[in-house]
């Protein structure tokens, strides 16, 4: 299997545009995770879908940020408008369960100036 | 509130210089405790699981420990390649995986 699968890697992009992030998790994983983490908090949960459904996304910051998961094999998260203090590294993980060891993508680098 | 608190920060350690790497936590009710690696640039590599007080995983050169209130990540004589971040993570009766902030490991040659 190739892993989770992240794109963009990078991406730099200027206040108030539209930013889209995407994953493809592994095959068979039931669960999905997106994450963002900076030096400053670490890794932090945004939101948590089980089964294409988003069960957990309290971690997400504000309204501007949203997620999906359309089907089993794809997720976007997406911000609008982008601030400069969403800068940070943004993860997609799968798992078996949502209580089973992660897998995470390679991440996408977010620059907003 | 769910926590969990890693200890230290950083740590250098020459070559073959053995230590161990701490995990406090405050669940309410764990269902696991995970350890990953994160090298610079890439995303968290899982390396064990542990579910209940006493058990014990290896994987050449680490080992986890489990008690009721933390783990432990020994790291026997350690090479330059297992330079890395290490991050510790909890899943509680809420099914909520909780990150450390990790701790960032420096193998000197």
């Amino acid at each position: 299997d190739a892993g989770v699968i992240q794109s963009p890697r990078h991406e730099v992009t200027e206040m108030g545009q539209e930013v889209t992030l995407r994953c493809k998790p592994i095959s068979g994983h039931n669960s999905l995770f997106w994450y963002r983490q900076t030096m400053m908090r670490g890794l932090e949960l945004l939101i948590y879908f089980n089964n294409n459904v988003p069960i957990d996304d309290s971690g997400m910051p504000e309204d501007r940020f949203s997620a999906k998961m359309p089907n089993a094999s794809f997720s976007t998260l997406k911000i609008q408008p982008s601030e400069p203090r969403d800068s940070a590294v943004y993860f997609c993980a799968s798992s078996w369960s949502g209580d089973s060891e992660q897998y995470f993508g390679p991440g996408t680098r977010l620059t907003v100036t | 509130e769910d926590q969990v608190t890693q200890s230290p920060e950083a740590l250098r350690l020459q070559e073959g210089e053995s230590s161990s790497l701490n995990c406090s936590y405050t669940v309410s009710g764990l269902r696991g405790l995970f350890w990953y690696r994160q090298d610079p640039g890439k995303g968290p590599e899982f390396l064990f699981t542990l579910y209940s007080a006493g058990e014990e995983k290896e994987k050449e050169r680490l080992k986890a420990t489990l008690t009721k209130k933390e783990s432990f990540l020994h790291i026997t004589a350690p090479k330059p390649e297992d330079s890395a971040t290490y991050l510790c993570a909890v899943t509680s009766g809420t099914y909520k995986y909780i990150f450390g902030t990790g701790t960032r490991l420096k193998v000197l040659a």
